[in-house]
């Protein structure tokens, strides 16, 4: 079954370590984006990217970095972790050819809790 | 700027009552709008958009231009709609905006 998976799914760290939350699909979409969720805030978008050689900021993008290895993988980057970055991330795709009527297909989740 | 707003961040219920949820948005031009839902150690997952104009597990959504709404309704409510729910909207960027989620809880 086509897929969107993250790893790890929990990790907990100390504050000032680097952090990289990875994301893979196998949906053949051409578009990933990083999202955290935290209570009472609902979704907020941190980056996204329409293509392999596109990545475009969030609405919450500082401390954060993307990379797009290839059109199935997004990683996230923590360069120096600070504890109110803790949150679950979650990660999406979607398909711009419309196929899906733009609906965005979401991750597992990923627990991050910085100490 | 756009913006999607959920009133209730809990809305509990009975089991066979009617259910409503609120969604509120602003934004300047055409939009499209959403509803996901998160079950219980569940990742999201769509639960209907207003381009379709689908009944969804019994759920539908109108979209309301002239009170920019887009709240979701349920006749009778079962104890499997419990769960947290997102109204989300996307904009000319092609990105979504989602609201701040209500939590449905619906009682025996």
């Amino acid at each position: 079954d086509a897929d969107v998976t993250q790893t790890p799914r929990n990790r907990i760290t100390k504050t000032g370590k680097r952090i990289m939350l990875e994301c893979s699909q196998t949906k053949g979409h051409d578009r990933m984006y990083w999202y955290r969720q935290d209570p009472g805030l609902g979704l907020r978008l941190i980056y996204y990217s329409f293509d392999v050689k596109d990545i475009n900021k969030g609405e919450i993008s500082d401390g954060y970095s993307v990379s797009r290895q290839a059109q199935a993988k997004f990683s996230l980057s923590l360069e120096s972790a600070i504890p109110n970055q803790t949150a679950l991330y979650f990660c999406a795709t979607s398909d711009s050819s419309g196929g899906t009527h733009n609906e965005q297909f979401f991750g597992p989740g990923t627990r991050l809790t910085v100490l | 700027a756009q913006r999607v707003t959920q009133p209730e961040k809990l809305l509990s219920v009975f089991k066979g009552a009617p259910v409503e949820l609120k969604c509120n948005y602003s934004y300047s031009g055409s939009p499209e709008l959403f509803w996901y839902v998160q079950y219980s150690r569940q990742r999201l997952q769509l639960l209907l958009r207003h381009i379709s104009r689908e009944s969804i597990k019994g759920f539908t959504a109108d979209l309301n231009k002239g009170e920019t709404s887009f709240h979701l309704k349920k006749p009778f409510a079962q104890e499997e709609d419990s769960a947290m729910y997102y109204c989300a909207l996307r904009n000319y960027g092609q990105n979504f905006v989602f609201g701040p989620g209500t939590r449905l809880s619906v009682l025996p």
